[in-house]
């Protein structure tokens, strides 16, 4: 299958502070990137959809204005954490779409970014 | 979408099949059923889908019910390495997956 890269795979930064997470698509150009995020011991939470070119659409509960995420080519999107604080530690995961040549639309996931703030 | 029900956790013995249930009683006509598993601390790995037959890949055999409100997931040989949660989605041909709670197996030696 496809390839989806994360950067970093895993960042500690103090509360206050923003970071950025990168997601790539490495051999396919995605037209459509998820992006989620994981607590321990639960189910992956879908925060946002973003397409290339276009404002993310973010799920309800989601602040848009604290997860900032851009899209600007089809094989990098971008998750910035604004103003992180301890409760926003969590494991991001995002996901990149190629419309498939079957009848269905994959979908391929990146290995995760864990997010710790002080 | 519709939703999904699954046990939520099972335990194998390595070397015997494990076969995980997902009941999806409400899937309408033109949504699959996909199976995702995620391993501690990584990603989801896509396994399998199907619409209304069996299905089987070099990952996993599918099947699915002839009136499509369950499937169950089939691990013929279930190793340690197969220890993880296992998540069963039924969604249209968009892209958007909603996952649920899933199963976790424990393959124990």
């Amino acid at each position: 299958g496809a390839v989806v890269s994360q950067h970093p795979s895993r960042v500690i930064c103090k509360s206050g502070t923003s970071v950025k997470i990168e997601c790539r698509s490495l051999d396919f150009q995605a037209t459509t990137m998820f992006w989620y995020r994981q607590f321990p011991k639960q189910s992956l939470m879908l925060m946002a959809t973003s397409n290339e070119g276009s404002k993310a659409t973010y799920e309800q509960g989601v602040e848009k204005d604290k997860f900032l995420i851009n899209h600007a080519s089809l094989t990098l999107s971008t998750l910035t954490v604004t103003s992180a604080h301890p409760e926003d530690s969590s494991f991001y995961i995002c996901s990149a779409a190629a419309p498939g040549q079957n009848s269905y639309n994959e979908q391929f996931f990146g290995p995760g970014t864990r997010l710790t703030v002080l | 979408d519709a939703k999904t029900t699954q046990p939520t956790s099972m335990d194998c013995a390595e070397g015997r099949a494990a076969n995980l249930p997902c009941n999806h009683s409400t899937i309408s006509g033109n949504e699959y059923v996909y199976w995702y598993r995620q391993i501690h601390s990584q990603g989801p790995q896509y396994i399998i889908h199907g619409l209304k037959n069996n299905e089987t890949n070099e990952m996993a055999p599918l099947i699915i019910t002839e009136d499509r409100k369950s499937s169950t997931l089939i691990l013929p040989h279930a190793t340690l390495r197969d220890t993880a949660v296992y998540y069963c989605i039924v969604r249209s041909g968009g892209f958007k997956t909603i996952f649920g709670a899933g199963t976790r197996l424990f393959v124990k030696a």
